[in-house]
């Protein structure tokens, strides 16, 4: 089996400041995931990559940034954060690159914007 | 665009009883049909998937889809405490990413 590592579990911030969320994955998939959550409401994508150096944005993806260096991670950046924002990120892997595999979802990260 | 729409919103059912689910999506070249399950504070997990028309049954769970009517559903039989959670059903067209519902969040009462 393998395991999903997100980083930092709590991010608190300020408005107007550049966040930084990091996800590692050891199951040697493909593609990885970010999604955010809010409330304990559906999954929204915000970015997608199916291969190290490669990006695909969801339809959440205006305000952030990614990377995919590695094949083992990928990492999300608020480039704004919002004042008041509360949501959980969550970072996800597939074995295939296309939708139709089961995705692993990460512990996630918690956001707030004071 | 794909748009995935889940029923009822929250809802509460005794234990032993049967639990459905609704999903609906709004693009017939959809392929892959999946459903989640969440419990408070920890990751999505899958549960069942499906590709074609009909039943796929694993268990207590029970995936129905029929995609003339763009609907599928989850049914869970003798629906246990340990199945209070938020669940969440996922879309997805060839070689697009998943796309996920609403979520319904369901209480278990003992």
């Amino acid at each position: 089996g393998g395991i999903i590592t997100q980083t930092p579990k709590f991010l608190i911030g300020q408005e107007g400041q550049k966040l930084t969320l990091k996800c590692q994955q050891n199951f040697n998939h493909d593609t990885m995931y970010w999604y955010r959550q809010d409330s304990g409401k559906g999954l929204r994508l915000i970015y997608y990559s199916i291969t190290e150096n490669d990006l695909q944005k969801g339809d959440l993806s205006e305000g952030y940034d990614a990377s995919r260096e590695k094949k083992s991670s990928f990492s999300l950046t608020v480039t704004s954060a919002q004042k008041n924002e509360m949501a959980v990120f969550l970072c996800a892997s597939s074995i295939g690159r296309t939708g139709g595999y089961e995705q692993y979802f990460g512990p996630g990260t918690r956001l707030t914007v004071l | 665009q794909q748009k995935v729409q889940q029923s009822p919103e929250s809802l509460i059912v005794p234990e032993g009883a049967m639990t459905s689910l609704n999903c609906t999506f709004s693009d017939s070249a959809s392929q892959y049909f999946a459903w989640y399950r969440q419990h408070s504070g920890k990751a999505p997990k899958a549960l069942m998937s499906i590709f074609s028309n009909g039943e796929k049954e694993e268990g207590r769970f029970t995936i129905h889809l029929n995609k003339a009517s763009l609907h599928f559903s989850l049914h869970i039989r003798d629906s246990q405490p340990s199945d209070s959670a938020l669940y969440l059903c996922a879309v997805s067209m060839g070689g697009r990413a998943l796309i996920f519902g609403t979520g319904t969040t369901v209480s278990v009462s003992p």
